[in-house]
């Protein structure tokens, strides 16, 4: 079974422009999440996507925005990019049960962000 | 809100040696889970081991295992036999039974395997 991939996997964008990374879950799966990762502020959760709606959100601003498709596979968006937006952005699927189920979140490989 | 604290920024071990690595927590929930990531150079991170706070047996995983201590809010992560592979980036993670899949992460312990 292939795993968790994102494109692209590194992206070189300038201050002021707009980004679109995209993520897709291993198949079968229908969480799709995704984390920020700096040097200072460490990792961060952005957001959770399940069966297409926006379940979960972390505390970052507005111009942080993302969505699900029917195929389950994720994209993130980021406008007005500001330098501290540089980062490696990961993404993580899971197959969601009911019940007492630690539901085990496998991540994709990383894009990683430089914004100029 | 819940946090995650990794007070061991390095760590070194010797290869075939046994090394510990610390993480405490802060919670006022009584249902959820932990997880050790392990993130080597190359970026991917994977899941080394994982507890759910209901189960009061430590969890294994081969030469890893957990010593949770709920009472005191920590989630300590041995490597048995350290190998070469076990050098990297080692995350505590937290994540609520309440709160879909939202992991909050600890800072990371940086774990060097001298031969």
């Amino acid at each position: 079974k292939a795993g968790v991939t994102q494109t692209p996997r590194y992206l070189i964008k300038t201050r002021g422009q707009q980004v679109t990374l995209s993520c897709s879950p291993i198949s079968g799966h229908r969480s799709v999440s995704w984390y920020q990762q700096t040097p200072g502020q460490g990792l961060q959760f952005l957001f959770e996507y399940f069966s297409e709606t926006q379940r979960n959100k972390g505390n970052f601003p507005g111009r942080f925005s993302g969505r699900q498709f029917s195929n389950s596979r994720s994209e993130m968006n980021v406008s007005t990019l500001e330098l501290g937006d540089s980062a490696l952005y990961l993404c993580a699927s899971s197959l969601v049960t009911s019940g007492r189920e630690s539901n085990e979140q496998f991540f994709g490989p990383g894009t990683r962000l430089t914004v100029l | 809100a819940q946090t995650v604290t990794q007070s061991q920024p390095e760590m070194s071990v010797q290869e075939a040696e046994t090394v510990t690595l610390s993480c405490t927590y802060d919670t006022s929930e009584s249902d959820y889970y932990l997880f050790w990531y392990k993130q080597p150079p190359s970026r991917q991170m994977i899941l080394v081991i994982r507890q759910e706070a209901y189960k009061q047996q430590n969890a294994t995983e081969n030469r890893f295992s957990v010593n949770f201590q709920k009472a005191a809010k920590s989630f300590s992560l041995k490597i048995s036999d350290s190998q070469l592979g076990d050098a990297a980036m080692y995350f505590c993670a937290y994540r609520s039974a309440l709160s879909g899949n939202k992991l909050v992460f600890g800072a990371g312990t940086i774990l060097r395997v001298k031969s």
